[in-house]
């Protein structure tokens, strides 16, 4: 089991450019989120999915999209991306709060927006 | 919605020492709490949970208490080592609730 991936690790952005941060989970999990950290700071939900093909809002989800096509993965995509979004960005996942509450990270990716 | 405290939010020990962090919730529907500790530059990793229905759990040199009347549950380690020193971060959930809350984080630095 890798558990929770992500890719990339780190990545520099111009302002206005657009990417995707990939995760991929291999538990076959329902839940599945997206936080943001940044520096000396909590974690923030930007996005979280219940299942495939279902997706909702978190506390920060402006200047963000998902989807949800495959039970193992959720892609977070930024477009237009700002200054405001560099951060550290971690993907979860979860068996799902009937079954189980633990949440899993995984490593994070660095974006940095200048 | 659920809204978790957590304090302090740094907290320097000597090694062997004992360290506490405090964590409030206010849902009373929240039944699940759970510790996460994250090293730098990585994700957290779960370190200990408890569920409502009991006071007190422990896992070596890791505790942690909940007070459901007065809402808050606390993280105790004891005989700190100097690879202890990490962020930690409280979280509450509940069912039916979709996602955990999370505490703002305590960053404990535990001095050789």
């Amino acid at each position: 089991n890798a558990g929770v991936t992500q890719t990339p690790k780190f990545r520099i952005l111009k302002i206005g450019q657009s990417m995707t941060l990939q995760c991929t989970q291999d538990m076959n999990h329902n839940y599945m989120y997206w936080y943001r950290q940044d520096p000396g700071m909590g974690l923030k939900l930007i996005y979280y999915s219940v299942g495939a093909g279902i997706t909702d809002k978190g506390e920060v989800p402006n200047g963000y999209n998902v989807s949800r096509s495959t039970t193992e993965d959720f892609p977070l995509r930024l477009e237009l991306a700002a200054p405001s979004q560099t951060s550290v960005y971690f993907c979860a996942s979860s068996l799902g709060t009937s079954v189980s509450y633990e949440q899993y990270f995984g490593p994070g990716t660095r974006l940095t927006v200048t | 919605g659920e809204n978790v405290e957590q304090h302090p939010s740094t907290l320097s020990v000597q090694e062997g020492d004992s360290a506490v962090i405090k964590c409030t919730y206010s849902d009373s529907a929240s039944n699940y709490f759970p510790w996460y500790k994250q090293e730098l530059g990585k994700g957290p990793q779960l370190i200990i949970d408890i569920r409502s229905n009991v006071g007190e759990k422990k896992d070596q040199r890791i505790a942690v208490t909940l007070n459901k009347t007065a809402k808050h549950f606390s993280l105790h380690i004891t005989e700190t080592q100097p690879e202890d020193s990490a962020v930690y971060f409280c979280a509450a959930g509940a069912p039916g609730r979709r996602a955990l809350t999370f505490g703002s984080g305590t960053r404990l630095q535990v001095q050789p």
